[in-house]
């Protein structure tokens, strides 16, 4: 069955720290790869994408994120978090050949000052 | 350029009433989506379109909820009746067209439903 396990519900960290949010995912080939971010009380926004080529996708707002077929793992990551990046986190997949995206649960992320 | 546009915002209703939501795509995007996001869970499809024509609905509970999309733009999604466990936001979402492949696909900022 297709999914997505985001194995952490809950990360905190200092501002300026290095961020990294695990995705893992379960699916019969190649799917296309998604990271969403939600604030509270927003919809969800794109940060980045992967459909294929490079495994090290950038996205918005200083996000990035590898693409790790042997491990099943699309990871996001940033290298020094702003407390403006305190939100929700959703990993995605979908088909080659359908619309449907399938989230994990969240990460939600929580900056100190 | 709008965004997706949803209404209401927030809605309060007693089990076993009924209750819509609207939702107004961004202009030219064919397809369009009905999400269900319950609190601690990522958003699940309940439907999509593909101009006015149905292309998923399998996970649409379709003995209380129903959805349409006349004219191929706007979309009404609709319970009844609601049940306690409907409680959740519920995110439209639309793209240019059908596919995820080079396809962004943008959300609304939800309709938070409660039912008590």
């Amino acid at each position: 069955a297709q999914s997505v396990t985001q194995p952490d519900i809950h990360i905190t960290v200092s501002e300026g720290a290095s961020l990294e949010l695990r995705c893992n995912y379960s699916y019969g080939a190649t799917p296309y790869l998604f990271w969403y971010v939600q604030s509270p009380g927003q919809g969800l926004q794109l940060l980045l994408k992967y459909f294929s080529g490079d495994t090290l996708v950038q996205g918005i707002k200083g996000f990035e994120a590898e693409f790790k077929r042997s491990q099943s793992s699309f990871n996001l990551r940033k290298p020094s978090v702003h407390w403006s990046d305190a939100a929700e986190y959703f990993c995605a997949v979908a088909g080659r050949n359908t619309d449907k995206l399938i989230f994990g649960t969240g990460t939600r992320l929580q900056v100190f000052p | 350029e709008a965004g997706v546009a949803q209404s209401p915002r927030y809605k309060i209703i007693e089990k076993r009433q009924s209750v819509a939501f609207w939702c107004n795509p961004i202009s030219g995007h064919a397809t369009l989506y009905w999400y269900q996001q319950i609190l601690g869970q990522g958003p699940k499809l309940l439907i999509q379109f593909q101009n006015n024509g149905v292309v998923d609905d399998s996970q649409l509970p379709k003995d209380r909820f129903s959805a349409e999309r006349l004219k191929g733009v706007d979309s009404t999604l609709k319970i009844q009746p609601a049940k306690l466990e409907d409680s959740a936001v519920y995110l439209c979402a639309s793209s240019l067209g059908q596919g995820t492949a080079g396809n962004t696909i943008y959300f609304g900022e939800g309709s938070w439903l409660t039912v008590v």
